[in-house]
């Protein structure tokens, strides 16, 4: 079984500030990592993922996350946020393969709020 | 990306009613589709797993006989909430997952209110 921990439930950052949202998970195998946004009254947007290869993947609107296997951490970073960055995020894990084997186990969330 | 679209976007119905939403892969096939529930400021929760032409697999404490998934083809899937109650207001979110992409593409969620 797997588990997701996002460590801050709100994150406040002015317009332009670097932000860092945190993510750790628990897994006894092997697992995908992934950071998807939400806007309000919206469903879910990829916004990145680690599946193999370069620890470090970039995603759009200018994100980017580092895999860390030895913290078993998926950190995911922006340098300059804006305005329209507002939204929930969250961090999601699932074990390699398919079918079934897509479930997703979420983190609870992380409401990212860009004051002006 | 893969697009998935959800029908109706939002939809009012009196207690007792039945109430369907569809979820569509529009230009990719998905062999697995996942229904999930979503509270007020919370995370999302696995309702169920469908895969293509199979009965859907529920997370415990889902009521299956409730929560009717069907799983038709490669790019419908559908949710059925029989005799609606007020508890059950949410907002429901498909995925469908298909290929060797490893990913789930989400729709854009059904908001259910139940009077």
């Amino acid at each position: 079984a797997q588990s997701v921990t996002q460590l801050d439930s709100q994150v406040p950052v002015f317009e332009e500030a670097p932000v860092e949202l945190r993510c750790n998970y628990s897994s006894s195998v092997s697992v995908y990592l992934f950071w998807y946004v939400q806007y309000p009254n919206q469903g879910l947007q990829l916004l990145l993922k680690y599946l193999s290869g370069s620890t470090l993947v970039k995603g759009i609107n200018g994100f980017e996350a580092e895999f860390n296997k030895s913290q078993t951490s998926f950190h995911l970073r922006k340098p300059s946020v804006h305005i329209s960055d507002t939204a929930e995020y969250f961090c999601a894990v699932t074990p390699p393969g398919g079918g079934s084997n897509y479930k997703l186990t979420f983190g609870k969330g992380t409401l990212l709020t860009v004051n002006p | 990306g893969a697009v998935v679209s959800q029908h109706p976007s939002w939809v009012i119905c009196k207690s007792g009613t039945s109430v369907k939403i569809e979820c569509r892969s529009l230009d990719f096939q998905a062999t697995t589709m996942f229904w999930y529930r979503q509270f007020p400021k919370q995370s999302l929760m696995l309702m169920a797993t469908s895969n293509e032409g199979s009965k859907a697999t529920y997370e415990q404490g889902v009521e299956k006989d409730k929560f009717l998934i069907n799983h038709a083809s490669l790019t419908l899937s559908t949710l059925t909430v029989t005799s609606a109650h007020p508890e059950d207001s949410s907002f429901y979110i498909c995925s469908g997952a298909g290929g060797r992409a490893n990913v789930q593409f989400f729709g854009p969620g059904t908001r259910l209110t139940v009077l």
